[in-house]
């Protein structure tokens, strides 16, 4: 069964470095692939998408790679921010399914 | 920016009372859902609402639960008889097509 009170993975960066923040999903049914950045006492803000037909897309700052042979999701940031610090979740979601399944979360902090 | 709302913000309530969050999507959204955090877990699809019907619930989602669109605007969630375990928060997200899900800032609802 599930534990009560999962530990967040954390990562701590200087600010100005790259982070690399990384996921396993679930499901191999599974085509399409969600970012999003959580702050504290706020809900859960998308940051950048990705299908199953591309292995790389890039945004302002941001970059998710896709890697379907081993299910790894992962998220870039460039020359992070303090406004970067959050938990970041990975979300996927498979064709003619309504919900996204998130992944456990990474707590990313960027030091000044 | 358009955004999602929710009230209230925070609902204290007593074990076995009834509570109705309330969500405003975005103007044009047609697709909305209902998610809940327990704190410090993952984010957990609850219910899917398109076309004034449920789309896809969860084993969350039990008798207890119900969705509605009251008014042709507000989205609500009901909990007829809670339980210390509904202590959570609970996010509100909504889109125009299926797989975009844009999420309120929450409710947080303590049972006691």
């Amino acid at each position: 069964g599930e534990s009560v009170g999962l530990h967040l993975p954390t990562l701590s960066v200087q600010e100005g470095d790259n982070s690399i923040i990384n996921c396993a999903y679930s499901n191999s049914a599974s085509d399409y692939f969600i970012w999003y950045k959580q702050e504290s006492g706020k809900g859960p803000q998308f940051i950048i998408d990705i299908r199953s037909n591309m292995d790389k897309r890039q945004g302002q700052r941001v970059t998710v790679l896709l890697n379907k042979t081993v299910k790894h999701l992962s998220l870039q940031i460039a020359a992070t921010q303090p406004g970067d610090s959050a938990v970041y979740f990975c979300a996927e979601n498979k064709e003619g399914a309504q919900k996204l399944v998130f992944g456990q979360g990474t707590r990313l902090t960027i030091n000044p | 920016e358009p955004e999602v709302t929710q009230t209230p913000s925070h609902q204290v309530t007593q074990m076995g009372q009834e509570v109705i969050l309330r969500c405003v999507p975005i103007s044009n959204h047609l697709y909305f859902y209902w998610y809940r955090q327990i704190l410090g877990q993952k984010v957990e699809f609850l219910v899917s609402f398109y076309n004034n019907e449920i789309s896809e619930k969860s084993e969350i989602f039990d008798d207890q639960f119900s969705v509605e669109r009251p008014d042709g605007s507000n989205f609500t969630l009901k909990i007829r008889s809670t339980k210390l375990e509904d202590s959570a928060m609970y996010f509100c997200a909504t889109g125009t097509r299926r797989r975009e899900q844009y999420f309120g800032p929450g409710t947080r609802l303590t049972v006691t």
